[in-house]
């Protein structure tokens, strides 16, 4: 069974910085699109952004509210997604999930169950 | 305020068929595949359609979705008191070069 577990989220003070990690089990991470979507409390889904495969260059996107103050990156030898996030602010308050994205004619989507980070004083 | 624009909510009752509507415009709707998400309460999403009106393995064929220009539809046929989630639309926008998602629908089975 496919697996994605996120873990590193936790408490911040505004300016803050935290690192989030996704260990995924169980599937080709390597030839994944992975992303990062989050979620404030009793809010709806909100995009953070994406890293591809190697082979399609491992670019990265991001949201507008978060570029230049996170950094996605993944490492395919150890099956794990990061998410590094500096100048946390109180509006980055939410569940982190990270999501995969598998195409071979088929479609295969996994998500995580979620990490809460909470930015506040 | 979403860039793709869903109804809040949506209801029906057990059996009967409902849409949620998903509205954009030419840089994403109109020129990406759309992807439909299902949110049931406490849990993370899942993905219910993919490019368009595809259906992962697993997801039952009473869940439909479709496009026409700006705009695309999930149809849920034959419905269920588990059905009751939060349903989510999503595309990529080339103008804004991320990936947009709709406010999301609460689905309520009377």
């Amino acid at each position: 069974e496919v697996q994605l577990v996120e873990s590193g989220g936790g408490l911040v003070k505004p300016g803050g910085s935290l690192r989030l990690s996704c260990a995924a089990s169980a599937f080709t991470f390597t030839n994944a699109w992975l992303s990062w979507v989050r979620q404030a409390p009793g809010k709806g889904l909100e995009w953070v952004g994406r890293i591809k495969k190697k082979t399609d260059g491992e670019t990265t996107d991001y949201a507008a509210p978060v570029k230049g103050r996170f950094t996605i990156s993944r490492d395919d030898s150890n099956n794990t997604l990061y998410l590094q996030m500096n100048s946390l602010k109180t509006e980055d308050t939410a569940v982190y999930y990270c999501t995969s994205y598998y195409y071979d004619g088929s479609a295969y989507s996994h998500w995580g169950q979620g990490t809460l980070v909470t930015v506040s004083s | 305020q979403s860039v793709l624009t869903q109804p809040p909510s949506a209801s029906g009752t057990p059996g009967q068929r409902v849409t949620i509507s998903c509205s954009g415009s030419s840089s994403n709707i109109g020129s990406n595949y759309v992807y439909w998400y299902q949110q049931l309460p406490g849990t993370a999403p899942q993905l219910l359609i993919y490019r368009n009106n595809q259906r992962p393995s697993g997801v039952p064929d009473r869940f439909s979705g479709s496009k026409s220009g700006t705009s695309a539809s999930l149809a849920i046929s034959g419905l269920r008191s588990e059905d009751e989630a939060d349903y989510y639309c999503a595309a990529w926008d080339d103008s804004l070069s991320v990936r947009v998602f709709g406010g999301g629908t609460k689905l309520t089975v009377l």
